[in-house]
């Protein structure tokens, strides 16, 4: 499979703990996006990496995460102390460079909180 | 600031009906818009987007910049078209800003 990938599929974690999700986009593409994504919901942007460079981060991105992409390939997502409010599914997407190239999505990382 | 409204958060029609999932946006500059698709079990997946002006599984959509809507239209449905879908947009290369979506389902 050349798509985008997500590690793990399901995560159940207890409130407060710490979680670390996995983004592997497809290989040539240097843009790498993070969405999260509640019951009822569309996608909403949680941030963008250009390479490494972590180039925008939303609002609802708190100080309790955090995203990285060292070397500009796979990225990881952490949260920090979880919250329930941090259930959710998480969705990874990656991009080529140039302009109107299209967004391939992960399958996403689901997200329980108890 | 972006925002994609789909009014409609479940639309229900018979196979062979024309489909019509309407989408509003509120942005200041040329935006591109698109339409996203999630089918059962699967990712979601782009549909189609208005700079390409195609038509894709027999589904079109027009960009109405007077009346900022982006509606998503197919004169057939069809069974395998239920499905969830999202109208989004984007400027540039940067991040998309999704609707709530609309679940398509098509009766036999």
């Amino acid at each position: 499979d050349t798509g985008v990938s997500q590690d793990p599929r399901h995560k159940i974690t207890k409130r407060g703990q710490n979680v670390t999700f996995r983004c592997d986009p497809i290989s040539e593409h240097n843009r790498l996006y993070w969405y999260r994504q509640t019951l009822g919901q569309g996608p909403e942007f949680l941030t963008y990496f250009q390479n490494e460079a972590q180039l925008e981060k939303s609002r609802l991105l708190s100080d309790r995460f955090s995203a990285e992409r060292p070397k500009g390939s796979f990225s990881t997502l952490e949260i920090q102390r979880t919250e329930q409010g941090d259930s959710a599914m998480y969705l990874c997407a990656s991009r080529a460079s140039g302009a109107y190239n299209e967004q391939f999505f992960g399958p996403g990382t689901r997200l329980t909180v108890l | 600031a972006q925002r994609v409204t789909q009014p409609e958060k479940l639309l229900s029609v018979f196979k062979g009906a024309p489909v019509e999932l309407k989408c509003n946006y509120s942005y200041s500059g040329s935006p591109e818009l698109f339409w996203y698709v999630q089918y059962s079990r699967q990712r979601l997946q782009l549909l189609l987007r208005h700079i390409s002006r195609e038509s894709i599984k027999g589904f079109t959509a027009d960009l109405n910049k007077g009346e900022t809507s982006f509606h998503l239209k197919k004169p057939f449905a069809q069974e395998e078209d239920s499905a969830m879908y999202y109208c989004a947009l984007s400027e540039g290369a940067q991040k998309l800003v999704f609707g709530q979506g609309t679940r398509l389902t098509i009766n036999p």
